[in-house]
């Protein structure tokens, strides 16, 4: 069965870039027609929807996150990316990794999630 | 504060049914699927519901949701101390953006 696995720096200085890999297992991401997304959870709090990209490259971004994000794919690792520039405390986050919305309007399976914070 | 409103906390007893509500709007929920996550302590959510209805292979069917017009239910029946957990809808505003409610508690006395 398809599985994603999160990876990159825990912590990250402000004002600077936040990069993380989303690695899938199990399956290729440029099968079945799937979105693959980033999604994140302030410490606490609940989901935040960061965006979604196709295997293809089209993306579409959350309009309030839009102008700091890019996300990105590489089919030939199986891979997807999260970029957020200029970071301040308020993106440290627990960010997740999941296949969707495609086959059903859903987000499964996520990743198991990895933490990132924000500090000098 | 959510767009998609969940109520902070439920609970009921070992065995019991416990319903779960996602109020929305008509840019949401009135025109978009409606999905439902399970949040075990310390893990990643979990999908129970697609579909506004339908069950990922392994749910049990204990749990049940449906959608009415610009509202969504989790129901959740015999409830055991291992669905002790948090709960989220999801939905789409206008077709776009993926929108999170809140997050429901949800506490087996």
């Amino acid at each position: 069965q398809v599985q994603l696995q999160e990876s990159g720096p825990g912590l990250v200085k402000p004002s600077q870039t936040l990069s993380l890999t989303c690695t899938v297992s199990g399956g290729s991401i440029s099968s079945g027609g799937y979105y693959w997304s980033w999604i994140r959870q302030h410490p606490g709090k609940g989901l935040e929807w960061i965006g979604y990209i196709s295997y293809s490259g089209s993306t579409y971004y959350n309009p309030s996150l839009k102008s700091r994000l890019s996300i990105s794919i590489d089919t030939s690792k199986n891979k997807f990316f999260l970029k957020v520039t200029s970071v301040t405390a308020a993106d440290t986050a627990v960010y997740y990794c999941a296949r969707g919305p495609g086959n059903g309007d859903g987000f499964d399976p996520w990743g198991h999630g990895t933490l990132v914070t924000v500090s000098s | 504060q959510s767009v998609l409103t969940q109520p902070p906390s439920v609970s009921a007893a070992p065995g019991q049914r416990v319903t779960i509500s996602c109020s929305g709007s008509r840019s949401n929920i009135g025109i978009s699927y409606v999905s439902w996550y399970q949040q075990l302590p310390g893990t990643a959510p979990k999908l129970l519901i697609y579909d506004n209805n339908k069950r990922p292979s392994g749910i049990p069917d204990r749990f049940s949701g449906s959608k009415s017009g610009t509202s969504a239910t989790l129901v959740i029946t015999g409830l055991q101390t291992g669905d002790e957990a948090d709960y989220y809808c999801a939905a789409w505003e206008n077709n776009l953006t993926a929108l999170f409610g809140g997050g429901t508690k949800l506490a087996v006395l």
